[in-house]
């Protein structure tokens, strides 16, 4: 069984720019969420996709946006990059239904916003 | 929304000794309730979970209980060994359709040798 996976491990943007982030969730799960963890502190979430549609967000701006892919994986955009976005982002897969709530974590993308 | 908040931040114990960290939620709908251990530079392991139709739950020499009517969850470490040493993230979170995880700031944990 493969775990959860994400590209790429480090990037580096510059203000202003747009980012794309990659996961592949683990075999079997169809739910993707992702978070934003800041230097220090715990992660904090971002949005879920469920069955390629958005299914919850957290308190992020309209600039993070996100897609699902029929093989599960999902990709996170942000555009107009601002120097709070340097930070850690996690993405967590949850087993088929009935299970969302139990996410295995990648090892996630560190990005530095100059 | 849910508020999740750990004490203390930073925990030092002695090889062998016993660790316990504590976890307080506010939202009273909040059924599911994690435990993450994340080492320097890697990503947060899932190392025991609860759900609140149960009130302790053991595995190995971890162990979390949860106090539902208080609105806190605890994680115990016994017999603790330098590999413990870690930053522990506590989480909560509804079921199904609502799943998204709360985390704490958490907790750096030292294990002395």
């Amino acid at each position: 069984e493969t775990g959860v996976t994400q590209s790429p491990t480090h990037l580096i943007k510059t203000r202003g720019q747009q980012v794309t982030l990659r996961c592949s969730s683990q075999s079997g799960h169809n739910t993707v969420s992702w978070y934003q963890q800041a230097l220090g502190q715990g992660p904090q979430f971002i949005f879920q996709y469920y069955r390629e549609e958005e299914n919850g967000r957290g308190n992020f701006p309209p600039r993070f946006s996100g897609l699902q892919f029929p093989n599960y994986s999902s990709e996170l955009n942000v555009n107009a990059l601002e120097l709070d976005d340097s930070a850690l982002y996690l993405c967590a897969s949850s087993p088929r239904d009935g299970f969302r709530e139990t996410q295995y974590f990648g090892p996630g993308t560190r990005l530095l916003v100059l | 929304g849910e508020n999740v908040e750990q004490h203390p931040s930073t925990l030092s114990v002695q090889e062998g000794d016993s660790a316990v960290i504590k976890c307080t939620y506010s939202d009273s709908a909040s059924n599911y309730f994690p435990w993450y251990k994340q080492e320097l530079g890697k990503r947060p392991q899932l190392i025991i979970d609860i759900r609140s139709n149960v009130g302790e739950k053991k595995d190995q020499r971890i162990a979390v209980t949860l106090n539902k009517t208080a609105k806190h969850f605890s994680l115990h470490i016994t017999e603790t060994q330098p590999e413990d040493s870690a930053v522990y993230f506590c989480a909560a979170s509804r079921t199904g359709a609502n799943s998204k995880l709360t985390f704490g700031k958490g907790i750096t944990l030292s294990v002395r040798p």
